[in-house]
């Protein structure tokens, strides 16, 4: 069985400037998060999709990230414009429902913004 | 608001001892409990998990622990070995801000001394 696919791995930009990440989760997989992880901390929820839509997106700063899940399969991560702050990796995970389940991640896209 | 905990941010053992590591959580919605291990530049990987109607649950070498009264689940690993070196990350599922939700620990670094 396929894993949670992401991509990049690594990308640098300057700040001020957009980038975009990809996600194809766990074929069957109802449910999509986005985390970003900041060095020594846990993984943060940024979003959570269940099918297409979203479910919890509370702790999406949302003046500058966006996130899409396009025919309840593959999702984008944008971020417009990136702050300095915004250097950390960003894991996508998915699950087969909301409440109960385990969690399966992609090996993340490790951001740098200069 | 740092729901889930992790105390120790690092651990030290002598391989073929036992290996405790701790979390403690602070909402009692929380009804469901994971362990993830992370080694670098890969993303978490599923370790086990516990249902909060049990008090223990074993696969192999791991076993989880949970104290409802004391909010607390620990993980054991015996006997700890070398490849059990990595980041270990407790993760709470459960109704919190109005869905279900995973919420991670800051996690705890491992480092198994041969």
């Amino acid at each position: 069985e396929a894993g949670v696919a992401q991509s990049p791995r690594y990308k640098i930009i300057e700040k001020r400037q957009s980038v975009a990440f990809w996600c194809n989760p766990i074929s069957g997989h109802a449910t999509l998060y986005w985390y970003q992880q900041i060095l020594g901390q846990g993984p943060k929820l940024l979003i959570q999709f269940q099918n297409n839509g979203v479910v919890d997106d509370s702790q999406l700063p949302k003046d500058r990230f966006s996130a899409e899940r396009l025919k309840g399969v593959d999702s984008t991560l944008k971020i417009q414009p990136a702050k300095l702050e915004d250097s950390a990796v960003y894991l996508c995970a998915s699950s087969l429902q909301l409440a109960k389940n385990i969690q399966y991640f992609g090996a993340g896209t490790r951001l740098s913004v200069l | 608001d740092q729901q889930v905990k992790q105390n120790s941010p690092s651990l030290s053992v002598q391989e073929g001892r036992i290996s405790i590591l701790n979390c403690d959580y602070t909402n009692s919605m929380f009804d469901y409990f994971l362990w993830y291990k992370k080694y670098p530049a890969e993303g978490p990987t599923f370790l086990i998990s516990i249902s909060s109607i049990k008090d223990k649950n074993e696969d192999g070498r791991f076993t989880v622990f949970l104290n409802k009264s004391a909010k607390h689940l620990s993980l054991h690993i015996v006997p700890s070995q070398p490849g059990d070196s990595a980041v270990y990350f407790c993760a709470a599922n459960g109704y919190t801000s109005g869905t279900y939700k995973y919420i991670f620990g800051t996690g705890t670094r491992l480092k198994v001394l041969a």
